[in-house]
């Protein structure tokens, strides 16, 4: 079945250190993919929709220059936080739609738990 | 704007038990998606079922089962013989509108389902 992978699946950095995170989809083209974040305990909220060859649509709220999205092919999707400081540890969580229509539900990666120090 | 509520928050049953997690959405949209997922400790999202709400038949799959009732806006799911394995947070999610594009999802808060031996 439909893979979506996540890369790195932990980070832990320095505070200013600026982290990139990867979501690839392995066996179709994503010409849409998500990205959620999740606090302990918390639900996933939506922070952002990643559009390929497009710019991203962000949820309100989101900083746009603080979270950078690039979706530059139909199967790699980039976050980058920028300048992360510790309140930006949570954990984050990128989903792929398959172009199929609508009878696909979304397809999820492990997850990248970063934690800014 | 569309709301998902899943009431409670944390659910301890011992082994064998039947459990049901409720789930009550808020929608302005007449056509749209359910999901249920589940999160284990390592942190992934597992899907489990969706359903449109064009579709209010119940669903059986194995030991879970699935009640879509429209006339309450709810979307339960129950575990019957819980097993120490089905340990985890559970999420109800929605999402609106049944055309491309239309794919955001909106979690609820997450049920922590503990299964004792």
């Amino acid at each position: 079945g439909a893979v979506v992978s996540q890369h790195p699946s932990r980070v832990i950095c320095k505070s200013g250190t600026s982290v990139k995170i990867e979501c690839r989809s392995l066996d179709f083209q994503a010409t849409t993919m998500f990205w959620y974040r999740q606090f302990p305990k918390q639900s996933l909220m939506l922070m952002a929709t990643s559009n390929e060859g497009s710019k991203a649509t962000y949820e309100q709220g989101v900083e746009k220059d603080k979270f950078l999205i690039n979706h530059a092919s139909l199967t790699l999707s980039t976050l980058t936080v920028t300048s992360a400081h510790p309140e930006d540890s949570s954990f984050y969580i990128c989903s792929a739609r398959t172009p199929q229509g609508d009878n696909q539900p979304q397809h999820f990666g492990d997850g990248t738990r970063l934690s800014i120090l | 704007a569309q709301k998902v509520t899943q009431a409670q928050t944390e659910i301890s049953v011992v082994e064998k038990e039947d459990v049901t997690l409720d789930c009550v959405y808020e929608t302005r949209d007449t056509t749209y998606y359910l999901f249920w997922y589940k999160q284990p400790p390592s942190g992934e999202l597992v899907f489990l079922i969706r359903r449109n709400s064009f579709d209010e038949q119940n669903e059986i799959s194995g030991r879970y089962s699935w009640n879509f009732q429209k006339s309450t806006s709810s979307f339960n799911f129950t575990i019957t013989a819980s097993q120490v394995v089905d340990s985890a947070v559970y999420f109800c999610a929605l999402s609106e509108g049944l055309i491309q594009g239309a794919q955001k999802l909106v979690f609820g808060q997450g049920t922590r389902l503990t299964i004792n031996p």
